[in-house]
């Protein structure tokens, strides 16, 4: 069963302009919280990553915010360029071994 | 190349067949997962070792597939009597235990399995 629900499933944005992704999580027990991208063909690779005694992390224009009390985290491209273009995972890890739960996806396209 | 390899890449398989994938993790990693990712969806855990012991499956993982890891270093995944709702991109992913762990899962490229 799903335990982090991602919104939304596709998404459009013009060059430059900003993509928001969000997830909505259930239980307080998750540690740690990694956003995912994969280009067709290709396996996922880790874009960045949070735990939730942070509120906001940003690496270049990727930014995750996390909100611990309304269980949600997002993550916020900013200055969205054509090679953005691709579908990005939310997870969340619960317990030991590093094993991860994945959302089911954003399809985001970067028009030129 | 240090990262994760998975073979074959593509599979094209007639419903009852076996068929086995192999994945060959980074070096230094001691935890292997696998995945199962259908079109249109997110990976699903389906089972991870730690060297050579498997330490979790899912509900997912039938008893028609089993997995393994004999050496702590490549693991294989066979599906045995494979049925059409098996044809999916199995994933492999490696991580490493220790100070230097990060939580990264670092995956290979997958296996497409299609069942006819």
């Amino acid at each position: 069963q799903q335990q982090v629900k991602q919104s939304p499933q596709s998404l459009i944005v013009q060059k430059g302009g900003i993509s928001i992704i969000n997830c909505a999580y259930e239980n307080t027990a998750f540690d740690y919280f990694p956003w995912y991208q994969q280009f067709p063909g290709k396996g996922p690779a880790l874009l960045i990553a949070i735990r939730p005694d942070v509120s906001e992390k940003k690496e270049g224009r990727f930014t995750i915010s996390f909100n611990k009390s309304a269980k949600q985290f997002s993550l916020h491209i900013m200055d969205s360029q054509p090679g953005d273009s691709a579908t990005y995972f939310c997870a969340y890890r619960r317990g030991a071994g590093n094993k991860l739960t994945f959302g089911g996806g954003t399809r985001v396209l970067v028009k030129p | 190349d240090t990262g994760v390899s998975q073979n074959p890449r593509h599979k094209i398989t007639k419903r009852g067949q076996n068929v086995t994938f192999r994945c060959d993790p980074i070096s230094e990693h001691n935890r292997l997962y696998w995945y199962r990712q259908t079109l249109g969806q997110g990976p699903e855990f389906l089972t991870y070792f730690q060297n050579e012991a498997q330490l979790e499956k899912s509900r997912l993982l039938s008893d028609r597939f089993s997995a393994e890891r004999p050496k702590g270093s490549f693991s294989t995944l066979e599906i045995q009597r494979t049925e059409q709702g098996d044809s999916a991109m199995y994933l492999c992913a490696s991580s490493i235990t220790g100070q230097t762990n990060t939580g990264e899962l670092f995956f290979g490229e997958g296996s497409r399995l299609t069942v006819l």
